[in-house]
């Protein structure tokens, strides 16, 4: 089976400061892994995968996340905060669960931007 | 235009009627999902359809059909709505190449609300 938790609710940084939003999941096969971006009104768009190539995963907008597995973490980091990265954020499990495969989410955190 | 598109994308109803959300697809994906949005618990799995003659119970399928008119169209029933059904709901689809690495892509989701 798998879960995933994302340790922050709301995160909230200054324009120009890194951003570091929290996942740690947990897996009895070697998980595929997403962050998805969710703006208002909107539906999630993908920030990026992986998929157990580079654990280094870039992804758009200047995101960028590091599979740790002796961690069981895939934390999204971003060097700069721009005020257009408010928004929600969702960590994302994949993989075999009863005979198929499934996502699973986390709860979201969602990111706060100050001028 | 949108790959993935839901109508309506609000809605207010009654309690006790029936209301029906469609989705359909234009990215040749043979699964599709649907899920609900509620705050602070992430998306939760209604139903999922690996192909036209397949449809599978979600974990919080109860109160919910579905109905997998092609392989693009995949539709979401609540018979008999209830207030605690107000939420927002996302249709999703995915390839079946790769098993869990396949990205899920999102529509932007319908808002319902019952009264």
């Amino acid at each position: 089976a798998q879960s995933v938790t994302q340790l922050d609710s709301h995160v909230s940084v200054s324009e120009g400061t890194p951003v570091l939003l929290r996942c740690n999941y947990s897996s009895s096969y070697s998980p595929s892994l997403f962050w998805y971006v969710q703006h208002p009104n909107k539906g999630l768009q993908l920030l990026l995968k992986y998929t157990s190539a580079a654990t280094l995963v870039k992804g758009i907008n200047g995101f960028e996340a590091e599979f740790k597995k002796s961690e069981t973490s895939f934390h999204l980091t971003k060097p700069s905060a721009h005020m257009s990265d408010a928004a929600e954020y969702f960590c994302v499990v994949s993989g075999p669960t009863s005979g198929t495969y499934k996502y699973i989410f986390g709860t979201g955190t969602r990111l706060k931007v100050l001028a | 235009d949108a790959d993935v598109t839901q109508t309506p994308r609000n809605r207010i109803t009654k309690t006790g009627k029936r209301i029906m959300l469609e989705c359909s697809q234009t990215k040749g994906h043979d699964r599709m999902y649907w899920y609900r949005q509620d705050p602070g618990l992430g998306l939760r799995l209604i139903y999922y359809s690996f192909d036209v003659k397949d449809i599978n119970k979600g974990e919080i399928s109860d109160g919910y059909s579905v109905s997998r008119q092609a392989q693009a169209k995949f539709s979401l029933s609540l018979e008999s709505a209830i207030p605690n059904q107000t939420a927002l709901y996302f249709c999703a689809t995915s390839d079946s190449g790769a098993g869990d690495r396949n990205t899920i892509y999102f529509g932007e989701g319908s808002w319902l609300t019952v009264v």
